[in-house]
Order: C-alpha cells, then sequence, then structure tokens
C-alpha cells in the first residue's frame, strides 16, 4: 500500500518567518493531497489540498507544490503568527473515494 | 449541520475487556472510516465503508477489532478482549465518496485500557 513520508517530525520558527513541511510519496497512481492541522485536544481538519493535475496552490498563507516526477509535495507557511502552532499532517491517497495514507506528522511552533 | 458525532468521547476500560466505539457520519456522507491516532504510530488506517459495504479492512488488526455499519447514520467499532497497546483516539471520519476525498473527522474517542 502507499506510504507516506513527512520531515520534519518538530519544527520551531521564529514569529513572522516562513515555515515548510516536505511529505514523499510511493505510489505514483496517487493523485490526492490533503494537507490537515491538528490542534491540542482537537480533531483534524482539512486546511489545503492540491490534485495532481496541478503543481501549485495557495490559500491566504498557505502554499502547496507538488512535484509528481518526483513524489514529493511540500506545505509552506508564510508569516508565521504563533496561532499556526499546531500539528500538521499531509496525506495521500490514489482514487476518489479511498483512503487517505497520513504523514508522521509534523509539531510546528511558532514562537512570538 | 452537527460534524461527524463520536460517542463515547472517553473510555477506560481493563485489560480483557470489551470496548464498542459509536459514529455517526455528517447526514448525506456516503464513506466512513475509522483511524487510530497515537502518539507513536501517527495516524493509522483502520477500515472504511462506502454506501454502508465494507471496502478496506486492511488497517485492522484481524483478530480482536471489528466494524460494522448497520445503515447509513452511524458505525461502530468493537474491540475485544481489550490490551493496553490497544490505548489510542480512535477517529471516525466521513466524506462524500467521489467528491475530492475530503475527510471530515469527528472529535475522537479516547479509549484508555488499564
Amino acid at each position: 500500500g502507499e506510504q507516506v513520508e513527512q520531515l520534519p517530525s518538530i519544527l520551531r520558527v521564529q514569529e513572522g518567518s516562513s515555515a515548510s513541511i516536505n511529505c514523499s510519496y510511493e505510489d505514483s497512481a496517487s493523485n490526492y493531497f490533503p494537507w490537515y492541522k491538528q490542534e491540542p485536544g482537537e480533531n483534524p481538519k482539512l486546511i489545503i489540498d492540491i490534485r495532481s493535475n496541478m503543481e501549485r496552490k495557495q490559500i491566504q498563507e498557505l502554499i502547496v507544490l507538488l512535484d509528481k516526477k518526483a513524489k514529493r509535495f511540500s506545505l509552506h507557511i508564510t508569516d508565521t503568527q504563533p496561532g499556526d502552532s499546531a500539528m500538521y499532517f499531509c496525506a495521500a491517497s490514489y482514487n476518489a473515494g479511498a483512503k487517505l495514507t497520513f504523514g508522521g506528522g509534523t509539531r510546528l511552533t511558532v514562537r512570538p | 449541520n452537527a460534524g461527524v458525532i463520536q460517542t463515547p468521547r472517553h473510555k477506560v476500560t481493563g485489560k480483557g475487556q470489551e470496548a464498542t466505539l459509536w459514529c455517526e457520519p455528517i447526514s448525506g456522507h456516503s464513506a466512513v472510516f475509522w483511524y487510530r491516532q497515537t502518539i507513536v504510530q501517527g495516524l493509522e488506517f483502520l477500515t472504511y465503508f462506502r454506501n454502508q459495504a465494507p471496502i478496506d479492512d486492511s488497517g485492522m488488526p484481524k483478530e480482536r477489532f471489528s466494524a460494522q455499519m448497520p445503515n447509513q447514520s452511524h458505525s461502530t467499532l468493537k474491540i475485544q478482549s481489550t490490551q493496553p497497546q490497544d490505548s489510542a483516539v480512535y477517529l471516525c471520519a466521513s466524506s462524500l465518496a467521489g467528491a475530492g476525498n475530503t475527510l471530515y473527522f469527528g472529535e475522537g474517542s479516547r479509549l484508555i485500557v488499564v
């Protein structure tokens, strides 16, 4: 089955700087790559996603890049704020309605 | 919309006892997923249903775990003879199958096996 690797597992940045999280996947058939944010004691929530027909997607301060040849995708948070501190999970799936395989997660801390 | 509803939110059970977790998906969602979350293993896929039919249970420990979806409004995850290593947050999620895989997670059921 699909395997998703996510790095780094821990990321600490200064407020106002950028944060980058990288994921790689194994199954070239994967075609959907969402990112979830999970705050302490809460459930994971979708923040941005990208499909295989795109290379870049941006929603406000969130940028997702997809390199299908390298089977890598990444999340970039520009101008980080303390409220961005949370666990972030990348995921991949290969078919609409199929299960998501998640990366191991990144704990992001934004220092004021 | 109430979102995905999971009960109980917390459960403490003794080793060897049975635990049953319930999930009510978002109305109209045809796909229901069960995941297990621990600090060490992260988010592990267990099983999922589409239109109440089991589609993929490849993540389920076969001997003691079972899941059912008797109707479109609820699914259950049953763990028999619970072990301390079963302690985790069990997350249920639902989606409109075929609509881009946006999974909406419930708040989770925290199971502690003592």
